[in-house]
């Protein structure tokens, strides 16, 4: 069992759709990443949390620490938001050890 | 501002050539790090640099080695090439090792 893992794998929506983007870990973490890939292959950091909710424009993130989970929601979708979501915990452990999921293709449909 | 600069963005290697992946950030950061991305699978640490004149192994060093040259730079090596190093290559950089990382474009090389 992989210590991140994502859900679904694979995501279609309509432009307008509300999003979410599941993250589940079994390992102690200092904080959670949610990162962006796009096809071009540049990935940028979109949250670091460690507690609660965070937003940024139509992006949400939450997390609970006491269920090892996490979130992403985008609120009406676009296009240009399809890529990769991937969401990476740095251990507890080690701060030193980050452990990346195997990320989430969306796809968002005009 | 360029953030982080990876040279170069493709390339292909014959078994056994060598080549170095040059890594800049123009941050002031002091953490710096190379991944490796390959289909399937989350990426994974190659080596990390905490701070100048500091490196130590990640997840999957084997083959591989780095250099910190400043604070500026950080190269990874291949010495000898193989087929199973076939991978799209990120660097990244962080303030310090708990803050938010900044990646580069990666490196697409292919070993034949």
């Amino acid at each position: 069992k992989n210590e991140v893992e994502q859900s679904p794998q694979n995501l279609t929506a309509q432009e307008g759709e509300f999003i979410t983007i599941n993250c589940s870990y079994s390992v102690g973490i200092s904080a959670l990443h949610w990162l962006q890939q796009h096809p071009g292959g540049g990935i940028v950091s979109l949250f670091m949390l460690s507690s609660g909710k965070k937003k940024h424009g139509r992006l949400i993130a939450t997390i609970n620490i006491q269920e090892k989970h996490s979130s992403l929601h985008i609120t009406a979708s676009h296009p240009r938001d399809s890529a990769v979501y991937i969401c990476a915990v740095r251990s507890r452990a080690s701060y030193d050890k980050v452990i990346f999921g195997p990320g989430t293709s969306l796809s968002v449909i005009p | 501002n360029a953030g982080v600069t990876q040279t170069p963005k493709f390339q292909v290697l014959k078994t056994g050539q060598s080549m170095t992946l040059q890594c800049a950030q123009d941050m002031n950061h002091n953490s710096m790090y190379w991944y490796r991305q390959d289909p399937g699978m989350g990426l994974r640490l190659i080596y990390y640099s905490a701070s100048e004149g500091t490196t130590d192994k990640g997840e999957v060093p084997n083959g591989y080695n780095v250099s910190r040259l400043n604070k500026r730079e950080f190269s990874l090596r291949l010495e000898s090439a193989a087929p199973s190093q076939t991978s799209v290559y990120f660097c990244a950089s962080s303030e310090n090792r708990v803050t938010e990382a900044f990646f580069g474009q990666g490196t697409r090389l292919t070993v034949v």
